[in-house]
């Protein structure tokens, strides 16, 4: 799997977006970028995925740059319920062979009245 | 839908004791897991099943024990407890062998 490197913390104020980065500058050609959350003391949380094109669904936006070194998932309207820790996952769509998901540390979100 | 089901949510445990922690998902997907998450780490993969009566090792299986006779549930199971178990311990489930996995609540453990 592709290593990702993500910032520490990030502070974003109720209301605006919210916009997490992260660099996967070894990614291969066959592997997507998965986002997740883990508020603290729950499970984590599948967010949204993508391959090389911008997606969209309900939760979030993910933008994937033309070289796909980098990504930004975005959170159009940050709520004080997405302070979280947020996972940034690199791998293949298929799981042959290695099922586990590998968090790293991911970025501390702190969403701030 | 109720998702993925973890109980209980809390337990302390003697060394030496032993318990089932259960999961059940009612979503009917074939894959299903155990992680264990350490204060301020990782997920770290200690058994998966890829359907029922199939079981395989993850990463840290020493110590654990599964079983998945139907699709929905998904035991697992310590003996004889140690210190190095107290952890929290998330069951999570995935339609396919893919990467979009859903996750419990947890169970919270303490071996003491």
């Amino acid at each position: 799997d592709a290593k990702t490197t993500q910032p520490t913390s990030m502070d974003c104020a109720e209301g605006r977006a919210a916009n997490l980065p992260c660099n996967h500058s070894t990614i291969s050609g066959n592997e997507y970028v998965y986002w997740y959350r883990q508020i603290h003391s729950q499970g984590p949380q599948y967010i949204i995925h993508g391959l090389k094109n911008n997606e969209t669904n309900e939760m979030a936006s993910l933008i994937i740059t033309e070289d796909r070194k980098s990504s930004t998932l975005i959170l159009p309207h940050a709520t004080l319920r997405d302070t979280a820790v947020y996972y940034c996952i690199v791998r293949a769509s298929s799981g042959a062979g290695s099922y586990q998901l590998t968090f790293g540390k991911g970025t501390k979100l702190s969403v701030i009245p | 839908n109720a998702g993925v089901t973890q109980t209980p949510k809390f337990r302390i445990l003697k060394i030496g004791q032993s318990m089932t922690l259960q999961c059940t998902q009612d979503m009917n997907h074939n894959y299903m897991y155990w992680y264990r998450q350490d204060p301020g780490m990782g997920l770290k993969l200690i058994y998966y099943s890829v359907g029922a009566g199939i079981t395989d090792k993850g990463e840290v299986p020493n110590g654990y024990n599964v079983s998945r006779s139907t699709t929905e549930d998904f035991p697992l199971r310590l003996e004889l407890a140690a210190p190095s178990q107290t952890s929290v311990y998330f069951c999570a489930s995935s339609p396919t062998s893919g990467n979009i996995q859903y996750f419990g609540a947890g169970t919270r453990l303490s071996v003491l």
